[in-house]
């Protein structure tokens, strides 16, 4: 089966600029996350949708970062404007349903460049 | 923040050789993953352990779980160069939705 798609694969721009990142799950995934990984770190959750609504998006910095999930399929999400730390690849995984022991499938990631 | 911190931060061992790498996390869990990352294949699950298991096993793949400790352990057993990745736990924290909570990671080398 596909895997969980993400574009561009790389960015980079000034600060202060606006960027967004688009995610397509494995189809029939009903829950989609967003990550944010900082180089050396693990990553970190950013947002959870269950189909097109938010679960969790505690750790989303929203003076700076919004997030959607159209039609509950594929997701974008942005940053605008953009600073220099958050530089960092990120990464859109879904899993099934969202139960405790699902398994979430990881993309590819975008890697910003944030100069 | 992290939950989870990995130990070592950095392995390096040669092709055949067993590499343990450990995990310590802060809160009651429902349960821990494990992840390998690499440029290759990007991150990916390896094994699922309960808070009410003490072991499991997957192919060379041996987790250990002690609640009492938080603290989990992966061995990799017969290593080979392919094995060559970062190595994440992440944690279900028991309260709330199902939320992974990743550690800092630990680099494993295997050399041919």
């Amino acid at each position: 089966e596909a895997g969980v798609a993400q574009s561009p694969r790389y960015k980079i721009i000034e600060k202060r600029q606006s960027v967004a990142f688009w995610c397509n799950p494995i189809s029939g995934h009903a829950t989609l996350y967003w990550y944010q990984q900082i180089l050396g770190q693990g990553p970190k959750l950013l947002i959870q949708f269950q189909n097109n609504g938010v679960v969790d998006d505690s750790q989303l910095p929203k003076d700076r970062f919004s997030a959607e999930r159209l039609k509950g399929v594929d997701s974008t999400l942005k940053i605008q404007p953009a600073k220099l730390e958050d530089s960092a690849v990120y990464l859109c995984a879904s899993s099934l349903e969202g139960g405790r022991t699902d398994t979430q499938y990881f993309g590819p990631g975008t890697r910003l460049t944030v100069l | 923040s992290q939950q989870g911190e990995e130990d070592p931060q950095a392995l390096s061992i040669q092709e055949g050789e067993n590499a343990t790498m450990n995990c310590s996390y802060k809160t009651s869990i429902n349960n821990l993953q494990w992840y390998r990352q690499n440029s290759g294949r990007g991150l990916v699950h390896l094994i699922l352990i309960r808070s009410n298991e003490r072991e499991k096993h997957s192919g060379r793949l041996r987790v250990t779980l002690d609640t009492s400790k938080k603290s989990s352990s992966l061995l990799i057993t017969a290593s080979r160069a392919a094995d060559t990745a970062s190595y994440f736990c992440a944690t279900d924290p028991e309260t709330g939705f199902q939320k992974l909570v990743f550690g800092t990671g630990t680099r494993l080398l295997v050399s041919p």
